[in-house]
């Protein structure tokens, strides 16, 4: 079965310090990889997606990059976090098929001092 | 771009009572995804429901089901016999055909249960 796994869950950083968050999946190969940022009390907003090593879709202008080094790793990063960069991440996965669905991770809260 | 809004931000209903949230959503494409995600206080988000825009059926899973008016662009969530269990924020979620497509979210609607 494909499991996806968030590091770390809870992250506490000053403004100014880079950033490095990680996502990895298990059990399927080429998968289509999302990052997506929750602000306290509100909903998700898309920040990249993936669909291949090397391949990143930005979705919104920022301060956050994303990189995929390995087919089931994808990373989200910054060189100098902002207050703003605080909130809830979540990785999700989906597979080949039109009609999948996206499969989420649990989560990174970052906070940021 | 697409939106999605939930006028909703908070409900009540009582223990085996049925609910309903509202969603409504605005796109100009024909053929498209909506989902219903839930979120407890854990924050794993997990698939309610989904709805392929070209069915008219209305999808149902168990207690779980929709009223999808196409032309109105309105997907509503009705949850019979409401447990404890489904306190969570739910939110309603819009996707396009696109395989590579992120999904479009509501800012939810947080559900009590009274028991």
């Amino acid at each position: 079965s494909q499991t996806i796994h968030q590091w770390p869950a809870t992250l506490v950083q000053p403004v100014g310090s880079p950033l490095s968050l990680e996502c990895t999946v298990e059990g399927t190969s080429n998968p289509n990889l999302y990052w997506y940022r929750q602000a306290a009390g509100r909903g998700l907003q898309l920040l990249f997606y993936s669909v291949g090593i090397g391949q990143i879709s930005s979705e919104v202008p920022q301060n956050l990059s994303a990189s995929r080094p390995q087919d089931r790793q994808f990373i989200l990063s910054s060189k100098k976090l902002l207050l703003s960069d605080s909130g809830f991440y979540l990785c999700a996965w989906s597979g080949g098929t039109v009609n999948n669905e996206q499969f989420f991770g649990p989560g990174t809260r970052l906070t940021v001092l | 771009a697409q939106t999605v809004t939930q006028s909703q931000p908070e409900m009540s209903v009582q223990e085996a009572e049925t609910v309903t949230l509202s969603c409504t959503y605005d796109t100009s494409e024909s053929d498209y995804y909506l989902f219903w995600y839930k979120q407890p206080p854990s924050r794993q988000m997990i698939l309610v429901i989904r709805q392929e825009a070209y069915k008219q059926q209305n999808a149902t899973e168990n207690r779980f089901s929709v009223n999808f008016q196409k032309a109105a662009k309105s997907f509503s969530l009705k949850i019979s016999d409401s447990q404890l269990g489904d306190a969570a924020m739910y939110f309603c979620a819009y996707r396009s055909v696109s395989v590579i497509s992120g999904l479009t979210f509501g800012e939810g609607t947080q559900l009590t249960v009274n028991p």
